[in-house]
């Protein structure tokens, strides 16, 4: 089975420009998270969506959006960049079901955004 | 989520056992204990899960004695490509979708 993957893997933008984001998750997998990794404040959750729905949402101001489409691919949206704003983009999906038990997460290798 | 505390980092030699402990004091009972591990500019990957007592698969095994209040991670025979950082996460399965990471352990392991 094909694991996540996000495109594109590298991007350069500077400063104003916003920026578009994509995360193919595994296949029959409904859920898909979105995370910044950055040095100085390490992995932090952006917003997660399910069914198209956006179901929770991290600290992160307005700039940052994102929307799933129905086949649970999801895209992730940055306007007005800032220098701040450089960091790993980081892409999850799981198999949610309404049961107890469990879940995990698979990630993405991630996109490297630098903004200049 | 509940929040974990681990080393910042450890050092190793290849072919140890490497132990790696987390404290989650504030652990609530409908939540799991899910360790990742993480390359640089890669994606975290997920390497094991349990509630209680042991949990063993091909990679690692982890050890959650009865009060759950802590849970060591163990990878055994260690190798180079084991050289990540490590991290412990603690939460329900509606938590699961917003992970909390904090710091990891970052193991270096050396010839």
């Amino acid at each position: 089975k094909a694991g996540v993957t996000q495109t594109p893997r590298y991007l350069i933008k500077t400063r104003g420009q916003q920026v578009t984001l994509s995360c193919s998750p595994i296949s029959g997998h409904r859920s898909v998270s979105w995370y910044q990794q950055t040095p100085g404040q390490g992995l932090q959750f952006l917003f997660e969506y399910f069914s198209e729905t956006q179901r929770n949402k991290g600290n992160f101001p307005g700039r940052f959006s994102g929307r799933q489409f129905s086949n649970s691919r999801s895209e992730m949206n940055v306007s007005t960049l800032e220098l701040g704003d450089s960091a790993l983009y980081l892409c999850a999906s799981s198999f949610l079901l309404d049961r107890e038990g469990t879940d995990t997460q698979y990630f993405g290798p991630g996109t490297r955004l630098t903004v200049l | 989520l509940a929040k974990t505390t681990q080393p910042i980092s450890m050092d190793s030699y290849e072919g140890q056992e490497v132990n790696i402990t987390c404290s989650h004091n504030n652990i609530a009972t409908n939540d799991y204990i899910t360790w990742y591990q993480q390359f640089p500019s890669q994606g975290p990957r997920f390497i094991i899960q349990g509630y209680k007592t042991k949990v063993t698969n091909e990679v690692a095994s982890l050890f959650i004695p009865a009060d759950r209040k802590s849970s060591t991670l163990s990878l055994p025979r260690v190798s180079l490509s084991d050289t990540a950082v490590y991290y412990c996460l603690v939460g329900d399965i509606q938590g699961f979708q917003k992970l909390v990471f904090g710091t990891g352990t970052r193991l270096l392991v050396s010839p």
